[in-house]
């Protein structure tokens, strides 16, 4: 079934840990992009990348880094993980010259 | 501080109701998408405006753009049950989307 993959589901992680978020799409979408979701806040843009090989930032990336070394993954990643990155966390993609965004279903991450 | 305001933030309503979600900003857009989330889900795509003035309708669902591109509306009319879950709107800045807080719409039976 074509779409967006992500996984953990969920997760419990102590604080200092190193963790990676994976995210991969099989629609051949050029454009990928990470998004974190707190209540009261919606849906913030933490990294994306245009095409692959390249990346940005968006509006709240301290404390996270992304690479896109092809076309169908983006993996997210916390270095050192803090209690204030708990959060769900979507990837999403879109296709050249498209409006529409596909999302995954989410992360579940919980920082202790 | 958003930027793009969504109101009101939580609805509970009758099914049979009709109700209107707000999305207001300050800046233009050169789109204006909807988006409806289940829980454990994410965000499915509703609709699409890209016109001033432009309004879509989706079955019950009627969706404005602001003449200015700065703003946009979703009624829905006789609500169902089915409706329930968190609507957000989301502007288009080149080719990235900036999204609202969501209004959270609970129906009941």
């Amino acid at each position: 079934i074509a779409g967006i993959t992500q996984a953990p589901t969920s997760q419990i992680l102590a604080a200092g840990r190193r963790m990676t978020l994976r995210c991969t799409q099989d629609m051949r979408h050029n454009a990928m992009y990470w998004y974190r979701q707190d209540l009261g806040l919606g849906l913030r843009l933490i990294h994306y990348s245009n095409t692959a090989g390249t990346t940005g930032k968006g509006e709240v990336p301290d404390g996270y880094s992304v690479s896109r070394a092809n076309t169908d993954d983006f993996p997210l990643t916390l270095a050192s993980a803090v209690p204030s990155q708990t959060s769900v966390y979507f990837c999403a993609s879109r296709g050249r010259g498209d409006e529409k965004l596909f999302f995954g279903s989410g992360t579940q991450l919980s920082v202790l | 501080t958003q930027l793009l305001e969504q109101s009101p933030q939580f609805l509970s309503i009758q099914e049979g109701e009709n109700l209107t979600v707000y999305c207001n900003s300050s800046s233009v857009f050169s789109s204006l998408q909807w988006y409806r989330q289940e829980p454990g889900e994410g965000p499915v795509l509703l609709v699409t405006v890209v016109t001033g003035g432009e309004v879509k309708k989706l079955k019950r669902l009627t969706f404005q753009f602001g003449d200015a591109r700065k703003d946009s509306s979703l009624h829905i009319t006789a609500a169902q049950t089915g409706d329930t879950g968190l609507y957000l709107c989301a502007g288009g800045r080149g080719n990235k989307l900036v999204f609202g807080a969501g209004t959270i719409l609970r129906v009941k039976s």
